[in-house]
């Protein structure tokens, strides 16, 4: 199984600039869930999915950020306009079944906002 | 609310025991425990329901205590590889089913 797969790897991008950020889930999955890492805050859900809709997004910082998922393979977070404040590594996890269960995660995205 | 996690840093010989703390002020229907090596996606370790559980994964256990609200990870006999960051991410009654929120990790590094 290849596993969550996310792109790009890393990111640098200047202030002001749209990103996409992209993932894959495992196939069969049904839950997808995106979080930030940070130094300061730790890891933060963002959304998450459930079957290819949005359950839960109360952990979007603002209407600057936007996620969808048009299909069970695949995922886009998206940031316009981006801020130096939203450098940080966004993973994408996916799981199977039950929300409860073992969520696999991505490799992650290093974003890094001039 | 965020559990909070203690210590926030151990440092271990091989072969020595850690016990790490993961403590909410909610109540929980279930706890996760995650392992993140440096630059690396955290990986699942264990699940623990409500009913006051205990699992064990090799020489890793943790337990659950519903009515405390706490759990704890314990590694006994420290291996190089142990080392990384762990954190517990809690489900919280009333939350949404999905929504785990993860504490801010404790920081573990064995040493030769």
């Amino acid at each position: 199984d290849a596993g969550v797969i996310q792109s790009p790897r890393h990111e640098v991008t200047e202030m002001g600039q749209e990103v996409t950020l992209r993932c894959k889930p495992i196939s069969g999955h049904d839950y997808l869930f995106w979080y930030r890492q940070t130094m300061m805050r730790g890891l933060e859900l963002l959304i998450y999915f459930n079957n290819n809709v949005p359950i839960d997004d109360s952990g979007m910082p603002e209407d600057r950020f936007s996620a969808k998922m048009p299909n069970a393979s695949f995922s886009t977070l998206k940031i316009q306009p981006s801020e130096p404040r939203d450098s940080a590594v966004y993973f994408c996890a996916s799981s199977l079944g039950h929300s409860y269960n073992e969520q696999f995660f991505g490799p992650g995205t290093r974003l890094t906002v001039l | 609310q965020q559990p909070v996690q203690s210590p926030q840093a151990v440092i271990l010989r091989e072969g020595e025991d850690a016990v790490i703390n993961c403590s909410s002020s909610k109540a929980l229907y279930s706890v996760h425990w995650y392992r993140q090596k440096h630059g690396e996606a955290p990986v699942f370790l264990m699940i623990l329901l409500k009913g006051g559980e205990q699992k064990g994964h090799e020489k890793i256990s943790a337990s659950f205590n519903e009515k405390k609200q706490q759990s704890s990870l314990y590694l006994t006999a420290s291996q190089l590889s142990y080392s990384g960051t762990y954190f517990c991410g809690t489900g919280e009654y009333g939350g949404s089913q999905g929504n785990l929120i993860f504490g801010k990790g404790t920081k573990l590094s064995v040493k030769p």
